[in-house]
């Protein structure tokens, strides 16, 4: 059964601070790994979409890498902003019609 | 292109009550999964369908049921409410065999039993 992991559960950083968050997994059979931004209250917006053959997808000022061999995936943000602040979660989906485990995600504050 | 939408965007119901919460996919998307989100946690996978049929399902009672239609929207009914249903329902689909097969979710329905 999938574990993911994401530590810290809360961060907070000074405006313009370079920052990285964790996301571990437990099986490394994975198919993709996803990146996720939840405002309070609402949905899930897509970031980033890793596959199990990629190493890292860039988008802006936003980096994910993948190393399926020690389950881990970081989402790195450059030069972060007060509009950063959300709660950001990984998934990792077993098959390409698979489900998505999620992690319990990491609480971003992006002070001013 | 609306994206995934999906209704009502809150509800309030009483223990043992009935609901059903409904989700229109993204265009061009055939697979809908259902979770439900804890104040605090990660989404939970409930069950996926495609072309109609359950595909997969998690670790959830049978209280928790769907349907999905012709035109792939889908319905999520729980029976028997209880307090501990009360969360965020997500909505979700995807392309099923289209490159990279990115997930997207919907805004979400805020239910509250009481």
């Amino acid at each position: 059964k999938q574990e993911v992991t994401q530590i810290p559960a809360a961060l907070s950083v000074p405006e313009g601070e370079n920052l990285v968050l964790n996301c571990s997994f437990t099986d490394s059979a994975i198919y993709n790994l996803q990146w996720f931004r939840q405002d309070p209250g609402k949905g899930l917006t897509s970031l980033l979409l890793i596959q199990s053959s990629q190493r890292e997808q860039t988008s802006g000022r936003l980096n994910a890498s993948l190393d399926k061999s020690s389950g881990r995936s970081t989402l790195y943000i450059a030069a972060s902003q007060p509009g950063d602040s959300a709660t950001y979660l990984c998934a990792s989906r077993g098959t390409n019609a698979g489900k998505s485990t999620f992690g319990d995600g990491t609480t971003l504050t992006v002070k001013p | 292109d609306a994206g995934v939408t999906q209704s009502p965007t809150h509800l309030i119901k009483t223990r043992g009550q009935q609901v059903t919460l409904r989700c229109s996919p993204k265009s061009g998307h055939d697979t809908v999964s259902w979770y439900q989100q804890a104040l605090g946690q990660g989404p939970q996978f409930i069950f996926q369908y495609y072309e109609e049929e359950e595909r997969q399902r998690g670790n959830f009672p049978d209280r928790f049921s769907g349907h999905q239609y012709p035109n792939y929207s889908s319905e999520l009914n729980v029976n028997a409410l209880l307090l501990g249903d009360s969360a965020l329902y997500l909505c979700a689909s995807f392309a099923l065999g289209q490159a990279q097969e990115t997930q997207y979710f919907g805004p979400g329905t805020r239910l509250l039993v009481l």
